[in-house]
Formats: structure tokens, sequence, C-alpha cells
């Protein structure tokens, strides 16, 4: 079975202070790994699809990498808007196309 | 291009009682997929329905069934309510057999059951 393993729970930050989040995964053949962005009372937001080891994604302050075993998502000099969860989630090749695996979540807050 | 609306947002019901809650997929896709989420958790797959067929379904019993419509649209039906229910229901539309573009959710409904 697809499992998502996401550290830290939670993570503060100071404006302009760069960190990172894991997410370690174990699925039977990956056909995605999907990052979210989900804000409180609200639904996750998409961010990136990565496919297969080495790829990297970028989306302003945001950078999503990929290895076998493990995603990272680099947050570059954040801003008190880049506060939310960040949900991973995963998709095994047998899974059905609506099925994701999410892992419990980084909830980040970015301090003035 | 409108995205995922649900209904209602929130809602309060009795343990015990049945609860509807509604869906309409963003313009464009074909699957729909339900999601629970509790306090504190990540999403967690309920089930996935395409051509107005379920396809694919998670841990949940039987007292949790849906629904979808020629439109599109979706609803998921929860049967004889418990206090454990008590949740964010998501629903995220698809384009099937693509995953690029992700699963665009809805903002989701609140249930709470007393």
């Amino acid at each position: 079975e697809d499992q998502v393993t996401q550290s830290p729970e939670a993570l503060r930050l100071q404006e302009g202070e760069s960190s990172s989040l894991n997410c370690s995964y174990t699925v039977s053949g990956l056909r995605g790994l999907f990052w979210y962005r989900q804000d409180p009372g609200k639904g996750p937001e998409f961010l990136f699809t990565l496919y297969s080891a080495g790829e990297e994604k970028e989306k302003e302050r945001l950078k999503a990498t990929l290895t076998k075993k493990e995603s990272f998502l680099h947050i570059t000099a954040p801003k008190p808007e880049d506060s939310a969860t960040y949900l991973c989630a995963v998709q095994g090749r047998t899974d059905s196309w609506g099925k994701l695996q999410f892992g419990a979540g980084t909830q980040v807050v970015v301090t003035p | 291009e409108t995205g995922v609306t649900q209904s209602p947002t929130h809602l309060i019901k009795t343990r015990g009682q049945q609860v509807t809650l509604r869906c309409s997929s963003q313009s464009g896709h074909n699957t729909v997929s339900w999601y629970q989420q509790a306090l504190g958790q990540g999403p967690q797959f309920i089930f996935q329905y395409y051509r107005e067929e379920e396809n694919g379904r998670g841990n949940f019993p039987p007292r949790f069934s849906g629904l979808q419509f020629p439109n599109y649209s979706s609803e998921l039906n929860v049967n004889a309510l418990e206090l454990d229910d008590s949740a964010l229901y998501l629903c995220a539309s698809s384009l099937a057999m693509v995953t690029g573009d992700g699963y665009t959710f809805g903002s989701g409904t609140r249930l709470t059951v007393v």
C-alpha cells in the first residue's frame, strides 16, 4: 500500500529564512508525486507534479525536487503569504486515476 | 473557466442521520473523487466516479455512497452518521488518465456530527 510521511509537522520561519520540507514515500510504481498548498478552511491548491527521479520544478519562491524515495519542497526567502499547510501526495501505477495518497502535511508559519 | 464548487459549505447533523453533499466539477473534467479530511490530517480517498460509475474506492464502509450525473456533477451520501464522520469533505475533479495538471479541489463541506 502507498505510504507518505511528511516532516517536520510544523515549521516556523522568519521572513527571508529559507528552508526545506521533506516528503518520504513508498509506492508500487510511481505515476506521479504531487505538492499542494492548503489554507485554513480551504481545499488543497495544486502546486506541482513530479514524475521521475531527478526532476525539478519551480514556481516563484518554491522549488520541488524528486528522488526515488523522497521529495523536497524548498522555500526560498519566504514571505508571510507563504504561510499554509503544504501537502504531498503520491499516485501509484496500480491506483485508480482519481486516487491520491496524502501525507499529513507540514504547517508553515512565516513571520514578518 | 469555473473551478470545483461544493455545497453546502457547512452542515451540522445528528448521529444516525443521513447527509448528502454536492459537487460541480471543473469544466472539461470527467472524473470526480471524494476525500475526507479530519482535523490535522491529510485527505483520505473515499471513492472515484468516472462515466457515472464508481471505479475506485478507499477504506470506507458501504454507508458512504455516491453518484455521478451526466454533466459530471456528483453527490456523496453518508448514512447512519457517526461522530467520527465529522470532517472536511473535499471533492476533486480531473480529466481521466491525465495527471499533469493535478487534481482540482473544491473548498469542501465542513460536516459536524453531534
